[in-house]
């Protein structure tokens, strides 16, 4: 198992801004993913984050808005930039253990 | 493309009944498929995983069949209990080893005592 941890918790943000949110595990891991939920839907994957190697990015994402860093096998950071408020969203990291994916508690954002 | 369907509307039942939840999967071979439980405003956690090779699984109260000529599974909760109120997520495997899933959007339950 592994327990993730994601700060913040919750912000509130003008548009135009940027917020990086990290997400921290309790355990060394090779592969870290990104989602978002919109309210009401389900998770969306932006990207997966190996260590050592550029974030891989879904259909629909892409780097300069959602640059991703991952300096180690413990950590990694989303940054949502040049916010609008239809990036209000929640925002989950994970981690794959053996096929299994543990989710942290998520970064709940409200864009104004 | 991949697509997940899960029956959107909230499923209502009284306590100690079974819970039947179903997920809907077209376009492809998944070789596994997990189910996650969500309560509001915490990530999802993960249940049981069932492989393409596998008819049925159980977790103590929780079971779980792949019925692969149907692109279906079925998650059933017995003995439900009012704690077992949340949303139930299927999720899917790319089916290209990259370990990433494909969420279905979820069905509410409500177990009332």
């Amino acid at each position: 198992s592994a327990v993730i941890s994601q700060k913040p918790s919750r912000d509130i943000c003008q548009r135009g801004t940027s917020l990086t949110i990290q997400c921290q595990v309790d355990s060394q891991v090779t592969m870290m993913f990104w989602y978002r939920q919109q309210p009401g839907q389900s998770l969306t994957l932006i990207a997966t984050a190996n260590q050592g190697s550029e974030a891989t990015y879904e259909s629909g994402f892409v780097i300069d808005k959602f640059p991703i860093s991952r300096p180690n096998l413990t950590f990694s950071t989303l940054t949502v930039s040049n916010m609008s408020p239809e990036d209000s969203s929640i925002y989950l990291c994970s981690v794959d253990k053996g096929e299994t994916q543990y989710f942290g508690p998520g970064t709940r954002l409200l864009v104004l | 493309s991949q697509k997940i369907e899960q029956n959107s509307e909230a499923l209502n039942i009284q306590e100690g009944k079974t819970a039947t939840l179903t997920c809907n999967y077209t376009n492809y071979s998944p070789a596994y498929l997990q189910w996650y439980r969500q309560d509001p405003g915490r990530g999802p956690v993960f249940l049981l995983l069932i492989r393409e090779n596998e008819k049925e699984k159980r977790k103590e109260r929780l079971k779980v069949t792949f019925d692969t000529t149907l692109k279906q599974s079925l998650f059933h909760i017995t003995a439900s209990q009012p704690a077992d109120s949340a949303t139930y997520l299927c999720a899917l495997d790319w089916g290209d080893s990259s370990y990433k899933l494909i969420f279905g959007s979820g069905t509410r339950l409500l177990v009332r005592p």
